[in-house]
């Protein structure tokens, strides 16, 4: 079965500064997506962005980029710039590529809190 | 339509009370889901469907919860004899196509006194 891991309950970063946050997860798929998602409090999910496995270049969505390390099985998020609006839970998740299963695999998430 | 809609948005029963919530997908969504969330812990999977099939059940979705989507398009979540143990956040999301992103609703928390 496939897991997801964040091991960074909490983490703080100052306002215009960068964070990273960690994501692992165990997988034995050679196709499969790679998701971060924002949860602001009491506001509904949002994706932030994807990664699929078999693509080598790594997503960037503005302010937004992932290190994907597919032989490290490791996933993590950098935030540029910091801004007050990206203090939230953020959840990594997995989901296999194709068939049936549909269903994301979430991470316990970290909360990022931001200092102004 | 502006996203995924759930309803109520906050319920409080007691224990033993059977409950029901409504989840409407993005119109021309064909692939809907559910999510239990509870306090410090990610969404996990309960079930979901392709129009009105149910096409997988998670091993979490005891006998007491039934997830129906009749003609494809709302669906509803019954728990039934509630037990405090079922207080979490239900997350209902929904999708075009299976490798398409997922869209989620603001959730309907559940309180069982």
């Amino acid at each position: 079965a496939q897991t997801v891991t964040q091991s960074q309950p909490e983490m703080s970063v100052q306002e215009a500064e960068t964070v990273t946050l960690s994501c692992t997860y165990d997988t034995s798929e050679s196709d499969y997506y790679l998701f971060w998602y924002k949860q602001p409090p009491s506001r509904q999910m949002i994706l932030v962005i994807r990664q699929e496995a078999y693509k080598q270049q790594n997503a960037t969505e503005n302010r937004f980029s992932v290190n994907f390390q597919k032989a490290a099985k490791s996933f993590s998020l950098k935030i540029s710039d910091s801004q007050l609006g990206d203090a939230a839970m953020y959840f990594c998740a997995y989901r296999n590529y194709g068939g049936s299963q549909g269903n994301l695999i979430f991470g316990k998430g970290t909360k990022l809190s931001v200092k102004p | 339509d502006t996203g995924v809609s759930q309803d109520p948005r906050h319920k409080i029963t007691k224990r033993g009370q059977n409950v029901t919530f409504r989840c409407d997908p993005i119109s021309e969504h064909n692939r809907l889901y559910w999510y239990r969330q509870t306090l410090g812990q990610g969404p996990e999977f309960l079930t979901y469907f392709q129009n009105e099939a149910q096409l997988e059940k998670s091993r979490l979705l005891s006998d007491r919860f039934s997830a129906e989507r009749p003609k494809g398009s709302f669906s509803t979540l019954e728990i039934q004899r509630t037990e405090q143990g079922d207080s979490a956040m239900y997350l209902c999301a929904s999708s075009l196509e299976v490798e398409r992103e997922a869209f989620f609703g603001q959730g309907t928390r559940l309180t069982v006194v």
